[in-house]
């Protein structure tokens, strides 16, 4: 059974400032890999497929890039609304999501 | 744009089933592009797959919760459900019904999602 592990749990950071959030999985899961917003009391948001593959409507501030194990999105400069969740995903075997990390105001 | 609702009773009682319905609209639970998938996360946890089903009927849970777990598709009404028997504490959590894409470029992602619903489970 493959593992997703977040780092780190907590990003504190201030707007304008650069945030790389790491998913790493236990075996490789190629590049089938997905990267969610989510805020409280919301749903889900797709930011991210298949590793670095912006979803529709997605500001190009956040990127994603890996393959294999280790992977990163990055938000090249943090706006208000970004401070959120950020959850990870891989499709491999069954869709297993990672533990999140928190990405909230410095 | 597929939208997707969530419905069903909000407090449960250790030992019952929960029982949820996802109304779609702006898309059909018959079309070929869609798993209609349930996902679940307790307070403050992570998410958690439940399972999903095609048009076909095809079925897949996660294996953990397999022994508990019905997902049904309703045609006539454009409607997907779950069903999970012997709820306890631990099943306290908000529920979201989303599409998984079967394939093209967003194959394996979950890209709409209804708003949730809260079911607690509490004697």
């Amino acid at each position: 059974e493959i593992v997703l592990t977040q780092s780190p749990a907590t990003l504190s950071s201030s707007p304008g400032e650069r945030a790389t959030l790491s998913c790493r999985a236990s075996q490789s899961v190629s590049t089938y890999l997905a990267w969610y917003q989510q805020k409280p009391g919301q749903a889900p948001r797709l930011l991210i497929h298949d590793a670095s593959n912006r979803a529709t409507g997605i500001p190009a501030r956040f990127s994603g890039s890996g393959s294999g194990t280790d992977f990163t999105l990055t938000i090249s400069s943090l706006e208000p609304e970004d401070f959120a969740v950020y959850y990870c995903q891989q499709r491999s075997y069954w869709p297993l999501f990672g533990p999140g990390t928190k990405v909230d105001i410095k | 744009q597929v939208q997707l609702q969530e419905s069903g009773p909000g407090l449960l009682k250790p030992s019952e089933t929960l029982s949820l319905t996802c109304t779609v609209s702006g898309g059909s639970v018959s079309s070929r592009t869609y798993y209609w998938s349930w996902i679940r996360q307790p307070p403050g946890k992570r998410l958690e797959w439940i399972g999903y089903i095609y048009y076909t009927g095809n079925v897949i849970y996660n294996p953990s919760l397999k022994s508990r777990v019905t997902i049904s598709i309703v045609t006539s009404k454009n409607q997907f459900s779950l069903k999970l028997s012997s709820v306890t504490a631990a099943d306290t959590a908000v529920y979201y019904c989303a599409t998984f894409d079967s394939s093209g470029p967003m194959q394996g992602t979950f890209d709409y999602w209804g708003q949730g619903a809260l079911v607690t489970v509490s004697s």
